[in-house]
């Protein structure tokens, strides 16, 4: 079954604890995205990756890394994190540039004590 | 930059009658929209998209929705709601400024329907 995996799905951490996201997918996708999802703001990005070693930065990357060392994973990475980032998180691939419609992993509900 | 916005937060509609979920876009050359809709504790899934061609975009679960380039809209429709239905709805734009690509999305609009 094509699917976009993100564990944990639930984390409660604490204020600079660093923690891992992981993201995969079994569509040989290139291209994969980090959102975060709050009330009132709807998904905002904070990190994509066009291929394997090549990322950039979203719309609100702060406080966040990423790497895409394999094609079908990318891990958000959070060295430091703080209370603002308590968020449910999304990852996201697709194809390619040229293809146009995104598969959604289940979501990670984070918060930061 | 590419932008959509939705401005119902919440839509109300008895099972069975038509809904209508608004989406208006701004954006510069031509548009790419999407629809999305979010069930609880799910991840998003796609409904459908426009790119170009008929105005009227049929997608999954009997949903389509309207482009109307005049009123820079994008509304998601469907002529009988169901009570499963119920869902957030997303409203989404393809942007390629700055060169990047991803999607912006609006806000969300909740979907209730009631028998």
């Amino acid at each position: 079954e094509a699917q976009v995996t993100q564990n944990p799905r639930y984390l409660i951490t604490v204020t600079g604890k660093k923690l891992t996201v992981t993201c995969s997918q079994n569509m040989n996708h290139e291209y994969m995205s980090w959102y975060r999802q709050d009330p009132g703001l709807g998904l905002r990005q904070i990190y994509y990756s066009m291929n394997v070693e090549v990322t950039d930065k979203g719309d609100v990357p702060e406080g966040y890394k990423v790497s895409r060392k394999e094609k079908r994973n990318f891990p958000l990475i959070l060295e430091s994190p703080s209370p603002n980032q308590t968020s449910l998180y999304f990852c996201a691939s697709r194809g390619g540039i040229s293809t146009d419609t995104q598969y959604f992993g289940p979501g990670t509900r984070l918060t930061v004590l | 930059a590419q932008s959509v916005a939705q401005p119902e937060d919440q839509v109300n509609v008895a099972e069975g009658n038509p809904l209508t979920v608004k989406c208006t876009y701004s954006v510069s050359g031509n548009p790419y929209l999407f629809w999305y809709v979010q069930y609880p504790n799910r991840g998003l899934q796609f409904l459908l998209k426009y790119i170009t061609g008929d105005n009227l975009v049929k997608g999954s679960y009997g949903f389509e929705a309207e482009f109307n380039k005049s009123q820079t809209s994008f509304h998601l429709k469907k002529p009988s709601a169901l009570v499963s239905d119920s869902a957030l709805y997303f409203c989404a734009v393809r942007d390629f400024t700055g060169g990047g690509n991803k999607l912006t999305f609006g806000t969300g609009t909740q979907l209730k329907v009631e028998l």
